[in-house]
């Protein structure tokens, strides 16, 4: 398993700002998603970032608006740029360790956009 | 387009009865399957997996059951406590990897 810390844990954020997330793991892996959950939804994979390559984004999701940088195998941090209403959510990071399948995910940046 | 269908509606059901709730999907051909909890305020866990060429799985109180024929899942808390009230979210993997797509979830109260 993993333990997984997310900073900051919440924030209120003015439109046309931007926020970058942390997320640090206790352990190295090799796979972190990076997800958002809206309020009443599932949570939607918004990319997936392995140490060493590029983020890989999902439909509707692109690098200018989420940044993701993942410098080693223990951090990432996603950044929601130029922020709007549409943009309050919970954003979650969770890693695969790669013995198994099952992800396991950090407690959520919940983001309020003003 | 791809789907996953959890019962929207809240389950409540008493102490002591085992607890089923459903995930359907459509236009999905997932290589597994993954059922997790989320208590409000905290992100998800996992409880279980199961692969497409497995019919059952177990652990502890819960149980889960693949169909790929009828492209649906069901997942049960036997012997179910106050504790068990959470969300239940529903979640595919994909033929490629890691990635999973999930379910809105089905909000389990269990009532003494």
């Amino acid at each position: 398993s993993a333990v997984i810390s997310q900073k900051p844990s919440r924030d209120i954020c003015q439109r046309g700002t931007s926020l970058t997330i942390q997320c640090q793991v206790d352990s190295q892996v090799t796979m972190m998603f990076w997800y958002r959950q809206q309020p009443g939804q599932s949570l939607t994979l918004i990319a997936t970032a392995n140490q060493g390559s590029e983020a890989t984004y999902e439909s509707g999701f692109v690098i200018d608006k989420f940044p993701i940088s993942r410098p080693n195998l223990t951090f990432s941090t996603l950044t929601v740029s130029n922020m709007s209403p549409e943009d309050s959510s919970i954003y979650l990071c969770s890693v695969a360790t790669g013995a198994a399948y099952e992800q396991y995910f950090g407690p959520g940046t919940r983001l309020t956009v003003t | 387009s791809q789907k996953i269908e959890q019962n929207s509606e809240a389950l409540n059901i008493q102490e002591g009865k085992t607890a089923t709730l459903t995930c359907n999907y459509t236009n999905y051909s997932p290589a597994y399957l993954q059922w997790y909890r989320q208590d409000p305020g905290r992100g998800p866990v996992f409880l279980l997996l199961i692969r497409e060429n497995e019919k059952e799985k177990r652990k502890e109180r819960l149980k889960v059951t693949f169909d790929t024929t009828l492209k649906q899942s069901l997942f049960h808390i036997t012997a179910s406590q106050p504790a068990d009230s959470a969300t239940y979210l529903c979640a595919l993997g994909r033929n490629s990897g890691y990635a999973l797509n999930f379910g809105k979830g089905t909000s389990l109260l269990v009532t003494p």
